[in-house]
């Protein structure tokens, strides 16, 4: 059975440090990794998957495949990056989700 | 982006009733949409994929007859908390896929469910 792994429950830093949180995946088959972001009050949504290989909000996020991760980098930390983050393996065509139990993160100033 | 609205937000119930909850795409068709279930403090977990025109497909451990989940349309899926319990006390919520975009899914804001 998959699985997602997100060992940090909080993750605070400064706003202009860098940001790295971590995700390690369990999965027999090819792999589909997403990160989605839920800032307060808001529902969940898709922050980036690994398909698309871009940037958002400065984000990115390398599949290794060797190692199994998925971690979310930020070079600069702001503010509004402040949320909770769960990162989340796609099966059954990527769109049936199996999700880590979350990363808050907090920006301090 | 694609608007997917959950109804009610919040459902206080006595323990032994039953409660709908109801999971609309507003300016899409969803053909398949999800439910999960989220305890405070822990991550979503997956109950049951919502098949229009069909029956859904249940994770394992989830029970069907508990939680009864119909999607006769496009647009609206609901789940049914069967004579519920204190311990069905928890964040109910769903998600719809927009178009063919594999894995864009879009999110309810969740219902929360207080039993009595």
């Amino acid at each position: 059975a998959q699985r997602v792994t997100q060992p940090e429950k909080l993750l605070s830093v400064f706003k202009g440090a860098p940001v790295e949180l971590k995700c390690n995946y369990s999965y027999s088959g090819s792999p589909e990794l997403f990160w989605y972001v839920q800032y307060s009050r808001q529902r969940l949504q898709l922050l980036l998957r690994h398909i698309s290989r871009e940037s958002i909000k400065g984000f990115t996020a390398d599949l290794n495949k060797g190692e199994t991760s998925f971690h979310l980098k930020k070079p600069f930390a702001q503010e509004e990056d402040s949320a909770m983050y769960y990162c989340a393996l796609g099966t059954g065509g990527g769109n049936k989700l199996t999700f880590g139990t979350g990363t808050q993160l907090k920006v301090e100033l | 982006g694609a608007v997917v609205s959950q109804h009610p937000s919040w459902v206080i119930c006595k323990s032994g009733t039953s409660v709908k909850i109801e999971c609309r795409s507003l300016d899409f068709q969803a053909t398949t949409m999800f439910w999960y279930r989220q305890f405070p403090k822990q991550s979503l977990m997956l109950m049951a994929t919502s098949n229009e025109g069909s029956k859904a497909t249940y994770e394992q451990g989830v029970e069907k007859d508990k939680f009864l989940i119909n999607h006769a349309s496009l647009t609206l899926s609901t789940l049914t908390v069967t004579s519920a319990h204190p311990e069905d006390s928890s964040f109910y919520i769903c998600s719809a896929i927009a178009g063919a975009n594999t894995g864009e899914l879009f999110f309810g804001e969740g219902s929360r469910l207080t039993v009595l």
